[in-house]
């Protein structure tokens, strides 16, 4: 089975920390992506990469970076923590292909920000 | 623009009754459609998916979806709900990594 695992399933941070969200995938994908979860919302994409090292943004990147250098590995960075990122974070990841395929979800974090 | 759009945020079903939720597709949208599933506090799981193989797509738990071009949905029903199905529910497109805003399904005993 596919597995995408999340470092963190709860992480409590003070306004203006850096937080790293660490995503780690098994299946060799060429593609990952993070989403931020709000109620009402549904899913808003934040980033995401097709490489290693290449990154392109999505909707709402403001306030967010990430890093990917290797191809498991995609890391979520809030550079300086505010309240309005308290959230749902989750790490998606899918094979290369023709549109992206089937999202291959981790079990999400959890961040609250205070 | 969105490439999926749900209708309804919350639907409310009894234990046994017809289940029906409805996503449609912007016309853009390449074949390829999916409904995923997050039970509370998890991520999302993969429910069905349509590839244009076949118009009528069966998934886990009992649930399937039915591709209509003409009417441009990918409707989810299942025939019987059941309260393990309370769950919130999303329909997405194979293109732009976008999701419907979600249904929340509660189901009543």
């Amino acid at each position: 089975d596919v597995k995408v695992t999340q470092s963190s399933r709860y992480l409590v941070k003070r306004t203006g920390e850096k937080v790293f969200l660490e995503c780690v995938q098994d299946m060799d994908h060429e593609n990952m992506f993070w989403y931020r979860q709000d109620p009402g919302l549904g899913l808003r994409l934040i980033y995401f990469s097709y490489d290693v090292k290449m990154k392109e943004k999505g909707d709402i990147p403001e306030g967010y970076s990430v890093s990917r250098e290797k191809k498991e590995r995609f890391s979520l960075i809030l550079e300086s923590a505010s309240t309005n990122q308290t959230s749902m974070y989750l790490c998606a990841s899918s094979p290369q292909g023709a549109g992206t395929g089937e999202l291959f979800f981790g079990e999400g974090s959890r961040l609250t920000v205070l | 623009a969105q490439s999926v759009t749900q209708l309804g945020s919350h639907v409310s079903v009894s234990e046994g009754a017809l289940v029906l939720l409805r996503c449609n597709y912007s016309s853009s949208v390449p074949p390829y459609l999916f409904w995923y599933v997050q039970y509370p506090n998890q991520g999302l799981q993969l429910l069905l998916k349509y590839t244009s193989a076949a118009t009528l797509v069966k998934g886990i738990n009992g649930f399937e979806a039915e591709f209509k071009k003409s009417e441009t949905s990918f409707h989810l029903t299942k025939p019987s709900a059941h309260m393990s199905d309370a769950a919130e529910y999303f329909c997405a497109g194979d293109n732009d990594m976008r999701f419907g805003a979600g249904t929340r399904l509660t189901v009543k005993p």
